[in-house]
Formats: structure tokens, sequence, C-alpha cells
């Protein structure tokens, strides 16, 4: 497909478990981000990629959390020691560079993480 | 504070009726300002940009206050099919990453 691709769509996992959630980004995208979403809440930045190096990490709750893009491409988002309040939708994002008047990002369909 | 602020809603509005949502954001430095819309279950999506001078898209007009920090969305005869949450999203000068609000829920009703 053309759009952002992420998987699992969902997981169910129990607390203290370790977990890895997939995105696949359009291709030619440059630019990748994480972003998490609770219920009521808007989308919550966690990570931002160019290329293949993170180029932000600061919304990254703490070091349980850790992303990778090895090739530039597809990312994968760790999460170590499951706990409850990690429950939420995980959206992966990519576009082009950011500028003044660009800020199209596309969106996956999220995965859905439920901790029990 | 929350850097990017909206009133959560929900409006109920009938078709037809002209809605106006606000956003507030802390961020004096912030250098650019969209709109998102999230469907229920669903991806946000961009809706519009925010242009310093005002810019209108259709039935959606998008205005920027920069000396009150306020960002503004109208949107005109409503149809069924804007029921949805709006996204106030802003970018801060030297970051590439967006900000987004918490969202403002809209129900349009027949």
């Amino acid at each position: 497909g053309a759009g952002v691709s992420q998987t699992p769509s969902n997981k169910v996992t129990e607390k203290g478990k370790y977990v890895e959630l997939r995105c696949d980004p359009i291709s030619g995208h440059t630019a990748l981000y994480w972003y998490r979403q609770s219920l009521g809440q808007g989308p919550e930045f966690l990570i931002y990629f160019q290329g293949t190096g993170a180029a932000d990490d600061s919304g990254l709750p703490n070091d349980r959390f850790f992303a990778v893009r090895p090739e530039g491409s597809v990312s994968t988002l760790k999460i170590q020691r499951t706990e409850r309040g990690d429950s939420a939708v995980y959206l992966c994002a990519s576009g082009f560079r950011l500028s003044a008047n660009t800020g199209e990002l596309f969106f996956g369909e999220g995965s859905r993480l439920t901790v029990l | 504070r929350k850097e990017v602020e909206q009133d959560p809603g929900p409006f109920n509005v009938p078709e037809g009726a002209t809605v106006a949502f606000n956003c507030t954001y802390s961020n004096s430095a912030s250098q650019s300002f969209f709109w998102y819309r999230q469907d229920c279950r669903k991806e946000p999506k961009l809706l519009m940009s925010v242009y310093s001078s005002g810019n209108e898209d259709g039935r959606f007009t998008a205005q920027l206050n920069r000396a009150s920090q306020y960002i503004s969305l109208l949107i005109r005869d409503s149809k069924l099919s804007d029921s949805a949450t709006y996204l106030c999203v802003v970018n801060e000068a030297g970051r590439r990453a967006l900000t987004f609000g918490s969202g403002t829920r809209l129900q349009v009703q027949p």
C-alpha cells in the first residue's frame, strides 16, 4: 500500500513484558515520528528520526522506551518492562523535513497497546 | 501549563450551522500552525495550514493572532461529515516535531 503501515494493529501484553511495534513509512519520506495517544488526548511526541539517526528523542518518557531505524526506512519502537500506564495507541508518522510552510505528516492507523 | 490548549467540547451543532474553535499556544517562538482532523478511532490527517494573514479553504477559515498566541478555525455550513475531533497543532522554532493539542470534538446533528 501507499500509506504508513503499522504492525501489530493490536497488542495485549502482561505487565513486565517486552513489546516491539513496527512502522513502515511511505517510500521516500526521510522523516519518521513516533507519537502516542491516550483516550481523550492529542498525540504526544516521542521521537523523531531524520534518516537513520534519532534527531530528537526528548519525548521518550524514560529509558524503558527505545526506537531504531537502522536503514532509514522501517522503524521499531521497543518498550521494556511494560507498565499499565504504557497502554495507549502508538502512532507512527512519516513526511519530508518540516518547514514553516509544510506541516503535513502522514500517520499510520496506529498500534493499540494494552498492558494488563 | 500545556503547550497547546483547546476546549475539549463537545460542540453539538445542527447541520448548516457555523461553528468556531479556538486554541492558544504557550511558546511565543512557535513558527508554524496547523489544524488536523481526527475521526473516531482513526489517524489524524492534515486539514489545513494556518497563515499569518488568515486563509480559507472552502467552508473552512483559519486565523492566527501571534500577539495573543491564539489560533482559530471557523467552519461554515456544517455537514454531518464534519463530525470529528479537530486538533490544533504547532511547530516550535528549532524543533522538527509537531505539538498537538488535546482536540475539540464536533458533533453535527441532522
